[in-house]
This record gives structure tokens, sequence and C-alpha cells, in this order.
């Protein structure tokens, strides 16, 4: 089954404690990207990746950081988790450029106390 | 700059009754994809449609249909004889041709739709 796999889905930590959220896809996509989903601000951009090795920042990109060993993995890090991080995480991955949908994973809802 | 406005920010139905959503967009490209996206209770996003900006024809794919126009910056969404299980928040969201992020959408702010049996 085609998917994006995100783990944890629920994630309770303390402030400055280092986490990584993972994210995997089966379908052989070169994109992929991290979005944070916040109440009445819709999806934000965080990082995104056009292929291994190849990262760039999107529109909300302080306090992560991403990497892209392989192509089908995009971790995200939050080095120093602050409680304005608490959100929900979605990752994404498409096949090609912008006229494609983007597949998302199921969303990382993180609380940073 | 890119730009995706979903005005409606909650809207409550009775089963039944057809219900529009409405997105507008602002881009500098000629050249551009629209989405819409579903997003249930249980929280994940599920991709509903894709249209270019070339192909203004409406859509329509059994209760749901689409109407583009590009003369007024539009990608509207129609649920028709709407059902509970249609109450989602519904995400419209651009993708511009010359943006050298070519693995982004723009997404507005999501309508949150109910639909009351």
């Amino acid at each position: 089954e085609a998917q994006v796999t995100q783990n944890p889905r629920y994630l309770i930590t303390v402030t400055g404690k280092k986490l990584t959220v993972t994210c995997s896809q089966n379908m052989n996509h070169e994109y992929m990207s991290w979005y944070r989903q916040d109440p009445g601000l819709g999806l934000r951009q965080i990082y995104y990746s056009m292929n291994v090795e190849v990262t760039d920042k999107g529109d909300v990109p302080e306090g992560y950081k991403v990497s892209r060993k392989e192509k089908r993995n995009f971790p995200l890090i939050l080095e120093s988790p602050s409680p304005n991080q608490t959100s929900l995480y979605f990752c994404a991955s498409r096949l090609g450029g912008k006229n494609t949908e983007a597949f998302f994973g199921q969303g990382t809802r993180l609380t940073v106390v | 700059a890119q730009k995706v406005t979903q005005a409606q920010t909650e809207i409550s139905v009775v089963e039944k009754e057809d219900v529009t959503l409405d997105c507008v967009y602002e881009t500098r490209d000629t050249t551009y994809y629209l989405f819409w996206y579903k997003q249930p209770p249980s929280g994940e996003l599920v991709f509903l449609i894709r249209r270019n900006s070339f192909d203004e024809q409406n859509e329509i794919s059994g209760r749901y249909s689409w109407n583009f126009q590009k003369s007024t910056s539009s990608f509207n969404f129609t649920i028709t004889a709407s059902q509970v299980v249609d109450s989602a928040v519904y995400f419209c969201a651009l993708s511009e041709l010359y943006n050298t992020n070519a693995g982004k959408s723009t997404f507005g702010d999501g309508t949150t739709l109910t639909v009351k049996p």
C-alpha cells in the first residue's frame, strides 16, 4: 500500500529536549516536505527536499532541522524544542513537481511543555 | 506573492443541503495548479482534486463539483446533498510553476464544514 508513515503520532516533551519525528514514504517520490498546522493558520511549510541530500527552507524553518540521506526518509529534528513549536506536524511527499498532488502522513501531534 | 484565501472559517448545514466552499487565490504566475484536500476528524489529509491554470472546465465527481474561474481567481467546491460523513476541514492549495520550491503548495486556512443529521 502506497503511504507516508510518520512516527510518533503523539508526543509530549519538555522544553529543550531534542527530538526527532520520522517520516518514510514507499512511493519512490522525489519531493518531500514538512508542514505544521496551527488553528487559523492553515498548513505552513517548514522544510522541503527535492531529492537526496537536497533540502531547503520553507516558510517557517526556525527551530527545525531536516536531513535527506535516503530517498524514502525525511526526518524532522527539533534540537531544542520550545512551547511555540506545539503543533500538528505533517510530512508530505509528491511524485513530481508542482502539478502533482501531495500524499500526507497521518500527522504527529507534538506538545512541548 | 502567492496567497490562498478561504474566507469561510466555519460552515454548518443540515444533511441533504448543498454547500459551497469558497477559495480565492493570488499568483503572479500564468501557470499554476490548484488543489483541494479534505481533513476528516481522524486528522489525515486526503487529496480530492487537481486543476491546472489552462483547464477551466468544471469537474463533477459524484456529489462533489468544482468551479474554476480564472477571471475571478476562484476555485470553489460544492457538495450536493451533503452527508454527515462530509464533515471535515477542507483546504484549498496553490502551486506555482515559477516558484523554485517545487515541493511546495500554499494552503488556505481551511474551512470547517459541519453537516448535522
